[in-house]
């Protein structure tokens, strides 16, 4: 079973300032990771798509990198409506398991 | 554009049976996998069960397997999750996804998600 860790658990960060995420795997997963937004009383939003493709209609402030066992999720300059708990994600082709990170919350300084 | 509308939730008590469904509209239902995905209150969110386009591929969770039944009506654009034998732990938000393919992928498109608790 393949584990996700995110951190921080908590960013801290002022509008406009950058914001870095962190996601490690405990084994390589490729580029099958996904990063998910969440705000209070909506269901996930998906951001990013195969470590570093935007999906549909996401700012280009939102970029993800990474391979393998280390990923990131960075927000360039952070906007208010940005503040929310980010997920990240694998996937694979079979099982068909979603195995989901614990998430990093976004919130203001 | 895709819709993803969840129902069947509600309050149980602990040892009963739930029936959710997630009506979708918007897109080729048939075409793509579909998924269930759960988040108690307050918490993160974790992966129930899936089921690729034709019913072929179905995976559970290790915490639902030989409790919960995953099922799809590719006529009727629906999606449902039996859910039997129900603990307090599985008290959560439970969300239906689609997936980006037919058989795997990553969820594209969620719905709002139905409570569900199970209490005495």
């Amino acid at each position: 079973e393949i584990v996700m860790t995110q951190s921080p658990a908590t960013l801290s960060v002022s509008p406009g300032e950058r914001a870095t995420l962190s996601c490690r795997a405990s084994q390589s997963v490729s580029s099958n990771l996904a990063w998910y937004q969440q705000k209070p009383g909506q269901a996930p939003r998906l951001l990013i798509y195969g470590a570093s493709t935007r999906a549909t209609g996401i700012p280009a402030r939102f970029s993800g990198s990474g391979s393998g066992t280390e990923f990131t999720l960075t927000i360039s300059s952070l906007q208010s409506e940005d503040f929310a708990v980010y997920y990240c994600q694998i996937y694979n082709s079979w099982p068909p398991e979603l195995t989901f990170g614990g998430g990093t919350k976004v919130e203001i300084k | 554009e895709v819709q993803l509308v969840e129902s069947g939730g509600g309050l149980v008590q602990p040892g009963r049976s739930l029936r959710l469904s997630c009506a979708a509209s918007g897109f080729t239902f048939d075409d793509y996998a579909m998924h269930w995905v759960r988040q108690p209150p307050g918490k993160g969110l974790e992966w129930v069960s899936g089921i690729s386009w034709n019913s072929g591929r179905i995976g559970y969770a290790d915490s639902v397997k030989g409790r919960f039944t995953i099922s799809r009506d590719n006529a009727r654009n629906s999606l449902f999750l039996q859910m039997n034998s129900l603990r307090p732990g599985d008290t959560a938000f439970y969300y239906c996804a689609k997936l980006s393919y037919d058989t795997s992928g990553y969820p594209t498109d969620w719905g709002q998600g139905t409570l569900v608790t199970v209490s005495s």
